[in-house]
């Protein structure tokens, strides 16, 4: 089956610090990968997302890399803010789209001024 | 144009009673989707709508759990005689017709259910 194994937290990062967090998958085929986030309060929302072996995806300074030979899809940001602490979720979906997605356990991210 | 609407947002059900969860997807949406997050779990998928269709109920329990989008109006996730390890927050998510790679769904608040 489908699955996917996140960096379990909670992470705590001082302002401007580099950030990392690990996400591995099991899967069927050839997945597409995302990275969602959820603030304080609020529902989730995409991130970023790659859908094949090799794609980089980036958003608001946050990246992550395809990488099928490791089955990998680690989030990273050179220099996190304050405004990122939020729960962030890995997640792939065998159906191509942002729609049916096999979700991690999620990562709670607080970053300290 | 307003994202996607749960309600409520908190639910507290005694053990036995119904349990019913509402999902306004956004505006043009035809797909709503269902998640149910447990303590210290991600999400998992439940089921997949489209208007007055089930496309997909692999992820709902066998007994006890229903769901519809109906013609008109929201689309209700049932919780018939809950009992306390349905306590979780559920999350709903809605996505236009289509099934190119780009196509994203959009994720409602969630309803966090707690069963005394």
């Amino acid at each position: 089956g489908n699955s996917v194994t996140q960096m379990e937290g909670p992470v705590t990062l001082s302002e401007e610090a580099f950030l990392t967090i690990n996400c591995t998958y099991t899967a069927t085929g050839y997945p597409s990968l995302f990275w969602y986030v959820q603030y304080p309060g609020e529902g989730l929302q995409l991130l970023l997302k790659a859908t094949k072996a090799d794609d980089k995806g980036s958003n608001k300074g946050f990246e992550a890399t395809y990488r099928k030979e490791t089955t990998s899809f680690h989030l990273e940001k050179g220099s996190v803010q304050v405004s990122d602490s939020a729960v962030y979720f890995c997640a792939l979906s065998v159906f191509g789209s942002a729609r049916q997605l096999t979700f991690g356990s999620g990562t709670q991210l607080t970053v300290l001024p | 144009n307003a994202g996607v609407m749960q309600n409520p947002r908190h639910l507290v059900r005694r053990r036995g009673q119904e349990a019913r969860l509402r999902c306004s997807p956004m505006k043009g949406h035809s797909h709503v989707y269902w998640y149910r997050q447990l303590p210290e779990e991600g999400l998992k998928f439940m089921v997949y709508l489209q208007k007055e269709n089930i496309i997909d109920e692999s992820g709902m329990p066998k007994e006890r759990f229903s769901a519809e989008f109906p013609k008109e109006g929201p689309s209700i996730l049932r919780i018939q005689q809950v009992v306390r390890g349905d306590s979780a927050a559920y999350f709903c998510a809605s996505s236009p017709a289509g099934t190119g790679v780009n196509t994203e769904a959009f994720f409602g608040q969630g309803t966090r259910l707690t069963v005394v």
